[in-house]
């Protein structure tokens, strides 16, 4: 069963820094693209950044851009967000999300299986 | 930028009924457009992709159509587990992953 199982969120003031987690399991976690999208309170989605299986693509949305480092380390199933400089526009909930694989095609981009989201909360 | 606009915000419809929710992207997009599923409280999950590829294990009374610029999400027959926000995606290029601001539908 494929399990995604954010940590790593809280209270933080504006200006300052965070790391988010994601452990995986169920699935060979390197062959799948990661993603971290968010949900700000009673808003919509908005996808924030995504990792190749390898680790070595990133690609990242303009308003995180900077700011943000996604990560992975293979050998740990593990999936990272560091969130720097953090404004109150990022409080949200961010979930940790796989990328699917169909008939042999892998898309970075559409997300499968979702964590249950773990809540940041930017405020002084 | 692309933007995605969603129609209606809101809709209200009786069980059994056919409901149409429609996606519209300010330019082409080919049919890189996916749904997603968001109950109350719960994650979004993924209905459609490639604009009407059914994702494993979705019921069959969700379809998808369309390409370029409109698309559509049909619910043949609405069930009361269908309750939900509706979101569509697209995922032509980066970094312009964006999903549109999303449909409620609830029952009547």
């Amino acid at each position: 069963e494929v399990q995604l199982l954010e940590s790593g969120g809280g209270l933080v003031q504006p200006g300052g820094s965070l790391r988010l987690s994601c452990a995986a399991s169920g699935f060979t976690f390197s062959t799948y693209a990661m993603s971290w999208v968010r949900q700000a309170p009673g808003k919509g989605l908005e996808w924030v950044s995504s990792i190749s299986g390898s680790g070595g693509s990133t690609y990242y949305a303009g308003s995180v851009k900077g700011r943000f480092t996604i990560s992975r380390d293979n050998s740990k199933n593990t999936l990272y967000l560091q969130l720097n400089s953090l404004r109150a526009e990022d409080t949200a909930v961010y979930y940790c999300a796989r990328g699917l694989c169909s008939g042999g095609t892998c898309y970075i981009f559409l997300f499968d299986y979702w964590g249950q989201g773990i809540l940041v909360t930017v405020s002084s | 930028d692309i933007q995605m606009t969603q129609s209606p915000s809101s809709l209200s419809a009786s069980v059994g009924d056919r409901v149409t929710i429609t996606c519209r992207a300010s330019q082409g997009i080919s049919n890189y457009l996916a749904w997603y599923q968001q109950k109350p409280g719960k994650v979004p999950k993924l209905l459609i992709y490639a604009a009407s590829t059914l994702q494993s294990g979705v019921p069959s009374r969700f379809s998808g159509s369309g390409s370029g610029t409109d698309f559509t999400l049909t619910i043949s027959s609405l069930q009361p587990e269908d309750v939900a926000t509706y979101y569509c995606q697209k995922y032509n290029s980066v970094p312009e992953i964006t999903f549109g601001q999303g449909t409620r539908l609830e029952i009547k």
